[in-house]
């Protein structure tokens, strides 16, 4: 079946640090690939998403691409932030079970001044 | 606002007991999609449905959790005779879908959180 393997937190940069949270993933089909952003207190957001391979989501500074070669969707930013303190999950998606995603188990991102 | 809402937000009950939850899905989608998220893990798909139908059940929702989304408009989830095992957030996420092959972007609630003691 279908899974999501990404880093385990937490991470902890200071500001304006460089930010890679790798993700990988197992499927049996071609997934849509989604990085979602969890602030403390908030909900579940969407942070960026790609749909088929070599796409480059991004958003808000962050970027990921679709690497089918290493079935990988690795989260990046140039210089973090405090405000981008919050828990990242990987998560894919496909036709399967009506396209309900499939979460990684989240990478907890501590940011300080 | 018109967002996802659920409620209650936080529910505290006693083993045993039966509790339900709401969510109100953004008014104009047709897939409703509930999922459990426990401390340190993400979350995991219980069932969706498209408009009041229930297309999918996964292993995870036993015969204590049943689902409904009466007119297709808000669902709730029922689980019964509660274990201290259930204690988790419930989220709940809405998406407006449009065939196979399109994107489905899906939105999430703030969720519920539940704690059997």
């Amino acid at each position: 079946g279908n899974s999501v393997t990404q880093m385990e937190g937490p991470v902890t940069l200071s500001e304006e640090a460089f930010l890679t949270i790798n993700c990988t993933y197992t499927a049996t089909g071609y997934p849509s690939l989604f990085w979602y952003v969890q602030y403390p207190g908030e909900g579940l957001q969407l942070l960026l998403k790609a749909t088929k391979a070599d796409d480059k989501g991004s958003n808000k500074g962050f970027e990921a691409t679709y690497r089918k070669e290493t079935t990988s969707f690795h989260l990046e930013k140039g210089s973090v932030q405090v405000s981008d303190s919050a828990v990242y999950f990987c998560a894919l998606s496909d036709s399967g079970s009506g396209y309900a995603l499939n979460f990684g188990k989240g990478t907890s991102l501590l940011v300080t001044p | 606002d018109t967002g996802v809402s659920q409620d209650p937000r936080h529910k505290i009950t006693k083993r045993g007991q039966n509790v339900t939850f709401r969510c109100d899905p953004i008014s104009e989608h047709n897939r409703l999609y509930w999922y459990r998220q426990t401390l340190g893990q993400g979350p995991e798909f219980l069932t969706y449905f498209q408009n009041e139908a229930q297309l999918e059940k996964s292993r995870l929702l036993s015969d204590r959790f049943s689902a409904e989304r009466p007119k297709g408009s808000f669902s709730t989830l029922e689980i019964q005779r509660t274990e201290q095992g259930d204690s988790a957030m419930y989220l709940c996420a809405s998406s407006l879908f449009s065939g196979v092959g399109s994107y489905n972007e899906q939105f999430f609630g703030p969720g519920t959180r539940l704690t059997v003691l």
